[in-house]
């Protein structure tokens, strides 16, 4: 099973300064790494995959880069909606799929 | 716009069998793709619990696989998630989802998730 690790846990950010997450893989995943928001109460939704493709109707302040075991999620200037948690995962050598633990984006 | 929306019980006693079904619209089950279920401890991370594909051909979670069953009811355009002998590690909210691919599967479509209280 690829365990997938996410850091920081929690992250205080200011709105409009920068917000980058990280996301380890335990064995090469490729580029095969999905990105999930979810906000409080809601289902998660669909960022990034293929590790750097943002999905359909996610805004460009989202990008998503690396490859093989290293991944990260970059919120260029952080608005208010983006405050929430963020998951990682992996779908290159499933079963099992795999979501790391997330990281929390809250307000500084 | 590809929607599911799980149904099901919300309260669970133990020992029993959790049953949860997520209906889809707008697509045809029939059509393609793999089907899949997701839980969430309260306060906790994402698990995937198992995938099914239209044919019925499905994919567990091994630390589940001895206490699940997913289904596919294609004339409903409609599956169903059951979990046996379940605990109070069981509690959590369900989701179901669509993933976008047979070999390298994200998910892209999501249900609004279902909670599932265990408890006597």
């Amino acid at each position: 099973e690829i365990v997938m690790t996410q850091s920081p846990a929690t992250l205080s950010v200011s709105p409009g300064e920068r917000a980058t997450l990280s996301c380890r893989a335990s064995q090469s995943v490729s580029s095969n790494l999905a990105w999930y928001q979810q906000k409080p109460g809601q289902a998660p939704r669909l960022l990034i995959y293929g590790a750097s493709t943002r999905a359909t109707g996610i805004s460009a302040r989202f990008s998503g880069s690396g490859s093989g075991t290293e991944f990260t999620l970059t919120i260029s200037s952080l608005q208010s909606e983006d405050f929430a948690v963020y998951y990682c995962q992996q779908y290159n050598n499933w079963p099992p799929l795999t979501f790391g633990g997330g990281t929390k984006v809250e307000i500084k | 716009q590809v929607q599911l929306q799980e149904s099901g019980p919300g309260l669970v006693k133990p020992s029993e069998t959790l049953s949860l079904t997520c209906a889809v619209s707008a697509y045809s089950i029939s059509s393609g793709y793999y089907w899949g279920w997701i839980r969430q401890p309260p306060g906790k991370g994402l698990e995937w619990i198992g995938s099914i594909y239209h044919n019925g051909y499905t994919y567990y979670n091994a630390s589940l696989k001895s206490r699940i069953t997913i289904s596919v009811d294609t004339s409903k355009n409609q599956f169903s998630l059951k979990l046996s002998s379940v605990t109070a590690a069981d509690t959590a909210v369900y989701y179901c989802a669509r993933l976008s691919g047979s070999y390298y599967p994200y998910f892209d479509y999501w249900g609004q998730g279902t909670l599932v209280t265990v408890s006597s």
